[in-house]
C-alpha cells in the first residue's frame, strides 16, 4: 500500500469544525482512501472512504484533491467523544478483500472543552 | 452485542511462558486478521485468514507465534517463550467476502514481565 503522511497532533475546541490533513502523493489510480479512527483503549474503527469524489456520511466528510495526491477528513462539531487517533489508509481494491490495512501513526487529535 | 471479541481483555505473564489469545469475529465474516500494537504507534500487520487458510504472515511474526483458525470461525494466537519485547496490545479483525472494511475487536492487552 502507498504512504500517507499526517500531522502527529492537532487540537480543536469543542462544537467546532476539525480538518484532518493526509498527503498521499503516491497514490495509485486503484488506491481508495479510508479513515479509521482509535478511541482510547479500544481498537480502530472505520469512519469513511472513498476514491475521487467527496463523500458523506453520519460520523464525517470526506474531501479529495482534484489530484487524488491529499484529502481531508472533515469533523463538522467536533465533540469530546470525538478524541482519539485518526489513520488515514491508502487501499488498493481487489475485488477479493483486504489483505491487511497498514497503518502509520496516524494524527492524535485532542479535543478542548 | 454482535461485534469482533477478544478473550481474555488483559493478559500478565512471565518471561519465558506460553500465552494464547481467543478472537471471535463477527459472523459471516470469511477473513480475519491480527494485529500488534505497541505504545505510540499505529497497529502493525501480523497475519490474516481466509476461512480456515492462512493467507499472509508478516515478517514480525516470528516462529515463536502461531495463529489457527481450524474450523474458519475462531482464531487463536498463541505466543510460545514470551519476551518482554511481546508486551503490546493485541487486535483482532475481521471483514465481510469481498469488503475492504475491517472491523476490530477491543484487543487484549500482553504485559510480560
Amino acid at each position: 500500500d502507498a504512504k500517507t503522511t499526517q500531522p502527529n497532533s492537532m487540537e480543536s475546541n469543542e462544537e467546532e469544525p476539525v480538518h484532518l490533513p493526509c498527503n498521499h502523493s503516491t497514490i495509485s489510480g486503484t488506491d481508495y482512501i479510508h479513515w479509521y479512527r482509535q478511541l482510547p483503549s479500544q481498537g480502530p474503527e472505520y469512519v469513511i472512504h472513498g476514491l475521487t469524489s467527496n463523500v458523506n456520511n453520519r460520523m464525517a466528510s470526506l474531501a479529495i484533491a482534484e489530484d487524488r495526491k491529499s484529502s481531508t477528513l472533515i469533523l463538522h462539531r467536533a465533540t469530546l467523544r470525538d478524541a482519539a487517533v485518526y489513520y488515514c489508509i491508502l487501499i488498493m481494491y481487489s475485488g477479493g478483500g483486504a489483505d491487511g490495512l497498514t497503518f502509520g501513526k496516524g494524527t492524535h487529535l485532542i479535543i478542548q472543552p | 452485542d454482535t461485534g469482533v471479541s477478544q478473550d481474555p481483555r488483559h493478559k500478565i505473564t512471565k518471561r519465558g511462558q506460553n500465552v494464547t489469545f481467543r478472537c471471535d469475529p463477527i459472523s459471516e465474516h470469511n477473513r480475519l486478521y491480527w494485529y500488534r500494537q505497541t505504545l505510540g504507534q499505529g497497529p502493525e500487520f501480523l497475519t490474516y485468514f481466509q476461512n480456515e487458510a492462512q493467507l499472509e504472515k508478516s515478517r514480525l511474526l516470528s516462529d515463536r507465534f502461531s495463529a489457527e483458525r481450524p474450523k474458519g470461525s475462531f482464531s487463536t494466537l498463541e505466543i510460545q517463550r514470551t519476551e518482554q519485547g511481546d508486551s503490546a496490545m493485541y487486535l483482532c479483525a475481521s471483514s465481510l467476502p469481498g469488503s475492504e472494511k475491517l472491523f476490530f475487536g477491543s484487543g487484549t492487552q500482553l504485559s510480560v514481565l
